[in-house]
């Protein structure tokens, strides 16, 4: 069965640290998303990757095929990266499956 | 930067009705993806749509989900008898060359209420 799994489901920090935010899932992928979800609800695409490493910014997205298994990093945490994280996989049949989001606080 | 815009953002209608909801995907794109997520849950897949027709879709698109591009800009998902469940955020999405070469660009939404 295609499943994704997000952890944590909650995370709260203080301005300035070091997040991860981890996405596992259990078979074989085409490629995977990392969303950001805005309170009042707009998603936007951060990274779409299928092997390897991706950097924009203070975001950095990794992914290790062999263990089927995704992080989201943000360095020097800000008040405006709170938000919803989405985790979102294709497991090449053409529908994305999404994990259940980690909702980031940053505190000032 | 171009964006993928959704009206309306608040429909409110009556159980048993029908409602349109609206999507102007970015011009060059190609693929089209419609999703929902009902308050509280995770974001589901509902249906994909290239070259003019549905390429995919889940056990939720049943036979009161429709999708259509009537013209070269519009990509619309029509529910024909609403339902209570039909209650939530419904997401528009595209993208240039499919979903496993290029991002997806997601509009804000249209959130649904069903009374």
């Amino acid at each position: 069965k295609n499943e994704v799994e997000q952890s944590p489901q909650n995370l709260t920090a203080q301005e300035g640290e070091f997040i991860t935010i981890n996405c596992s899932y259990s078979v074989g992928i085409s490629a995977l998303h990392w969303l950001q979800q805005h309170p009042g609800g707009g998603i936007v695409s951060l990274f779409m990757l299928s092997s390897g490493k991706k950097k924009h910014g203070r975001l950095i997205a990794t992914i290790n095929i062999q263990e089927k298994h995704s992080s989201l990093h943000i360095t020097a945490s800000h008040p405006r990266d709170s938000a919803v994280y989405i985790c979102a996989v294709d497991f090449g049949n053409e529908k994305l499956t999404f994990g259940t989001g980690t909702r980031l606080t940053i505190i000032p | 930067e171009p964006e993928v815009t959704q009206t309306p953002s608040h429909q409110v209608t009556q159980m048993g009705q029908e409602v349109i909801l609206r999507c102007v995907p970015i011009s060059n794109h190609l693929y089209f993806y419609w999703y929902r997520q009902i308050l509280g849950q995770k974001v589901e897949f509902l249906v994909s749509f290239y070259n003019n027709e549905i390429s995919e879709k889940s056990e939720i698109f049943d036979d009161q989900f429709s999708v259509e591009r009537p013209d070269g800009s519009n990509f619309t998902l029509k529910i024909r008898s609403t339902k209570l469940e039909d209650s939530a955020m419904y997401f528009c999405a595209s993208s240039d060359q499919g979903r496993e070469v290029s991002p997806l660009h997601f509009g804000n939404g249209t959130r649904l209420t069903v009374t």
